[in-house]
């Protein structure tokens, strides 16, 4: 089945810096984008970014700019975010981006917490 | 980009219809017909419920519906049921391959 597989949570200090991997299975996967959302403790959703796994350069937030970092390979996107700060701590999201005209986001990770710490 | 407006809280009994307002701009929600809602209940993944305005994916009740008049999209819950108390978030493509989430609204079903 249509599944995004993240990896586990992670506890770093302010001014560090994570990445989280995002793995996809039973699809196509340069057939999608992948976005990044993330949601802090009892808040909104937030878009961070978007690859396109078969080329062309990530896109990114305007509150992100300079701070996170898209890749991919293979089947798996990466997302980093460097020099972290406590506003930071969130649960991240990887979500299967439609490459049609709708653009829906239909699938999405299981969420990966990231706790920002001294 | 600021997040879309959305209304903090709406309630409804059992059977009535509710909507939930999603306001943007002549930037986002007023230039392009790719809004799309989000479902989250309490401590899971948000579920896509209504996506280019007003279509359903395979799977979702036809209770749900979309629309969009200007600058502001809309969802609709008819036939409001107990289940549906959730936290429902818009999402408008923005250009430039960027996305704006609304601010999120809470559903009380009485």
């Amino acid at each position: 089945q249509v599944q995004l597989v993240q990896s586990g949570a992670e506890v770093k200090k302010p001014g560090a810096s994570v990445t989280v991997s995002c793995k996809a299975s039973g699809y196509t996967f340069t057939n999608y984008y992948t976005h990044w959302v993330r949601q802090a403790p009892g808040q909104g959703l937030e878009w961070m970014g978007i690859i396109n796994p078969s080329g062309g350069g990530p896109s990114y937030a305007q509150n992100f700019w300079g701070r996170v970092t898209l890749t991919s390979h293979m089947s798996t996107v990466y997302m980093e975010l460097s020099t972290l700060r406590s506003e930071d701590t969130a649960v991240y999201y990887c979500v299967r981006g439609s490459k049609l005209s709708d653009l829906r986001m239909d699938v999405w990770g299981q969420g990966t917490t990231v706790t920002v710490s001294s | 980009q600021s997040a879309l407006t959305q209304p903090a809280s709406v309630s409804g009994s059992p059977g009535q219809s509710i909507t939930i307002s999603c306001t943007g701009t002549s930037s986002d929600v007023g230039s392009y017909n790719l809004v799309s809602w989000y479902q989250q209940h309490p401590g899971k993944v948000p579920k896509l419920m209504i996506y280019e305005g007003s279509e359903r994916p395979s799977g979702v009740s036809n209770r749900f519906s979309g629309s969009k008049s200007g600058n502001t999209a809309s969802l609709t819950i008819s036939g409001l049921q107990a289940e549906d108390e959730a936290d429902y978030y818009c999402c408008s493509y923005a250009g430039s391959s960027t996305y704006v989430f609304g601010t999120g609204t809470k559903v009380n079903v009485l």
